[in-house]
């Protein structure tokens, strides 16, 4: 079975601009989180989907948003970009959320200039 | 607000000797403990987790780990590195029971395996 993948692979981007990334769940997960991981710090978790309905959010600016499409694959979308949203970022896939196994992604690295 | 501690950045340590990475929690409430591995340019591959039970919990790689509550720690050990162990690891955390399945990470521990 393919794993959670992510698109792109890599991204640059210039300060002001706007970015989306999207995430494709392993077959059958139906909740997708978002991480993002700054340069030599562990993943900060961002948004939770299940069932296209938003189960948490970090504490991140309303410039960050996210959205579950009927097939549970997921779109992270950042507004107004600034050099400190440069980072890996990481989506996880699992069954139904709660405290069914986390697979995370190879992420979408996003470079802001 | 759960919170983790990883005691040590980096960690060198001979080939096919013991190894021990530490992990402190801080949490009011009862908690779910992970034990992630990335390696370079990769995601998070999970190791092992606790959820209940059983306080040694055994992993993939010939990793385990023990939860001990009194001293909220989740210390990861493995008896004999190999080079292929080389990698940052991360201990992070979860409420137990919560609707919102976030996991909070602690800032990871560098394992460097000498040949």
């Amino acid at each position: 079975d393919a794993g959670v993948t992510q698109s792109p692979t890599h991204l640059i981007k210039t300060r002001g601009q706007q970015v989306t990334l999207r995430c494709s769940p392993i077959s059958g997960h139906k909740s997708v989180s978002w991480y993002q991981q700054v340069l030599g710090q562990g993943p900060q978790f961002i948004f939770q989907y299940y069932e296209k309905e938003e189960r948490g959010r970090g504490n991140f600016p309303d410039r960050f948003s996210a959205r579950q499409f009927p097939n549970y694959s997921s779109e992270l979308n950042v507004n107004a970009l600034l050099l400190g949203d440069s980072a890996l970022y990481l989506c996880a896939s699992s069954l139904r959320g709660g405290e069914d196994t986390q697979y995370f992604g190879p992420g979408t690295r996003l470079l802001v200039l | 607000a759960q919170s983790v501690t990883q005691l040590d950045s980096q960690v060198p340590v001979f080939e096919e000797a013991p190894v021990e990475l530490r992990c402190n929690y801080s949490s009011s409430v009862s908690v779910y403990l992970f034990w992630y591995v990335q390696y370079p340019n990769q995601g998070l591959q999970l190791l092992l987790k606790y959820l209940s039970g059983s306080t040694l919990v055994k992993g993939i790689n010939g990793f385990e780990a023990e939860f001990n509550k009194s001293q909220t720690s989740f210390h990861l050990r493995k008896p004999s590195v190999h080079i292929s162990d080389t990698a940052e690891y991360f201990c992070a955390v979860s409420v137990a029971g919560a609707g919102s399945y976030q996991l909070t990470f602690g800032k990871g521990t560098k394992l460097s395996v000498i040949p």
